[in-house]
């Protein structure tokens, strides 16, 4: 069965510096996707990372696939207030051309 | 752009209450999802469906039944709604192996 965690669950950090969203999966999956859910809001879509090495790139924000380890990251460059959000990753099962498993979600908040 | 649309923001029923929650989407996509989220528990599938009148449980369908007559309309149908039924409801559609696009989700709250 696939299971999808995410770490940290919770950061708080300061504006203009850097940090690291990581999200783990339990098996073979050959995409991933990550979303972002703003206080109160449905969820938008950012990135579908869809091989091994696949990064893309939005802005402050950077996501990398390593199908091998079967983990992504998703990478926040010299944050600035506005990216404070819930950010979910989600991975489909390989039998499924339908579902996707998702990450718990975690929740950044940047302080001026 | 996709639009997916459902039919309250927020929604206050008393316990017993059957409720529906209706989702539309306008971009003929084959597949719909009915989902719960919870603090600290991400998303959690009540049911999707892959065609008309075609339905596959979730991982929490209990209490929940579905029900889609048409392409681009999903429903959502809580038979007798619980307190423990309190939570935020989002609606998705997607075409087979892409993005799941998210309606702006009902707040519903069981007195």
């Amino acid at each position: 069965e696939l299971k999808v965690e995410q770490n940290p669950l919770f950061l708080s950090m300061q504006e203009g510096k850097n940090y690291t969203i990581y999200c783990n999966y339990s098996t073979t999956s050959d995409r991933l996707y990550w979303y972002r859910q703003d206080p109160g809001k449905s969820l938008e879509s950012l990135f579908v990372l869809l091989s091994n090495g696949a990064v893309k790139q939005e802005g402050r924000l950077m996501a990398s696939l390593d199908t091998k380890a079967r983990l992504s990251t998703l990478h926040i460059t010299a944050a600035v207030h506005d990216l404070s959000a819930t950010y979910f990753c989600a991975v489909p099962p390989m039998d499924s051309n339908y579902q996707l498993i998702w990450g718990a979600g975690t929740k950044l908040i940047i302080k001026p | 752009d996709v639009k997916v649309t459902q039919s309250s923001r927020y929604l206050v029923k008393r316990t017993g209450e059957k409720v529906f929650l209706e989702c539309v989407q306008d971009m003929d996509h084959e597949n719909m999802f009915w989902y719960r989220q919870d603090p600290g528990l991400g998303l959690r599938l009540i049911y999707f469906s892959y065609d008309v009148k075609m339905k596959e449980k979730g991982d929490i369908p209990e209490g929940y039944s579905v029900s889609r007559e048409k392409k681009e309309r999903f429903s959502l149908i809580l038979e007798s709604a619980s307190t423990n039924q309190t939570s935020m409801y989002l609606c998705a559609s997607s075409l087979s192996g892409i993005w799941q696009y998210f309606g702006p989700g009902t707040r519903l709250t069981v007195l």
